[in-house]
């Protein structure tokens, strides 16, 4: 069976720093770009990072530019997204999400999602 | 960046009854690049079509997806209860690379 399971969320303070995970199973792993999309309370879906299958290439929305990091363990079948300067609006729960192809660019849609890991910002 | 704009907001019908729902593209887009996403309360969102109109195996032919350039529909017809849900629609580019739309609230009357 095809599974993203995401965790590592939490509550952090403004500022702060946490790393989500998401453990990929039952495909093949390097065969597919990932991302990393966020819901704040009530509101819809926004993309926040990509990466490539190799690991090569990587995307990010503006609003996170230099603050979020993602990478992959390719012998691990993980894709991580390393959260720093957290700030209040960053709070939301946090897809990982599985692109149809191997590249960012030809990844058109996300067929498979992780359940979510919620990340809470406050002090 | 391509702006996605959903419409209605909350759609309210009763089942058994066909749903219409709109997705406005800010410029005219390839239809490769249209996808439509369905989310029940406290679930991750469902890949539902792709291609504009290219219907999930998961979805039952009830639903369906069309339009072209800036207007794109979906279709569900015959309302089951489980089908009341947020409906996304998605647009594929390259910064960002995903772009969603708003969301429409389809709610039991």
């Amino acid at each position: 069976e095809v599974q993203l399971l995401d965790s590592g969320g939490g509550l952090v303070q403004p500022g702060g720093s946490l790393r989500l995970s998401c453990a990929a199973s039952g495909f093949t792993f390097t065969t597919y770009a990932m991302n990393w999309v966020r819901q704040a309370p009530g509101e819809g879906l926004e993309w926040v990072s990509g990466i490539s299958g190799s690991g090569d290439d990587t995307a990010y929305a503006e609003s996170v530019k230099g603050r979020l990091t993602i990478s992959r363990d390719n012998s691990k079948n993980t894709v991580y997204l390393q959260m720093s300067s957290l700030r209040a609006d960053d709070t939301a729960v946090y897809y990982c999400a599985r692109g149809s192809g191997t590249f960012l660019t030809t990844s058109r849609v996300l067929d498979v999602w992780g359940r979510g890991t919620l990340v809470t910002v406050s002090s | 960046e391509i702006v996605l704009t959903q419409s209605p907001g909350t759609l309210s019908l009763s089942p058994g009854e066909s749903a219409t729902l709109s997705c406005r593209a800010s410029q005219s887009i390839n239809n490769y690049h249209l996808a439509w996403y369905q989310q029940k309360p406290g679930q991750a969102p469902r890949l539902l079509i792709f291609g504009a109109s290219s219907r999930t195996t998961a979805f039952p032919d009830r639903f369906s997806g069309g339009g072209s350039g800036t207007d794109f529909t979906l279709t569900i017809s015959r309302l089951e209860p489980e089908d009341f849900a947020v409906y996304y629609c998605q647009h594929s580019g390259t910064s960002p690379l995903y772009t969603f739309g708003q969301g429409t609230k389809l709610q039991i009357k």
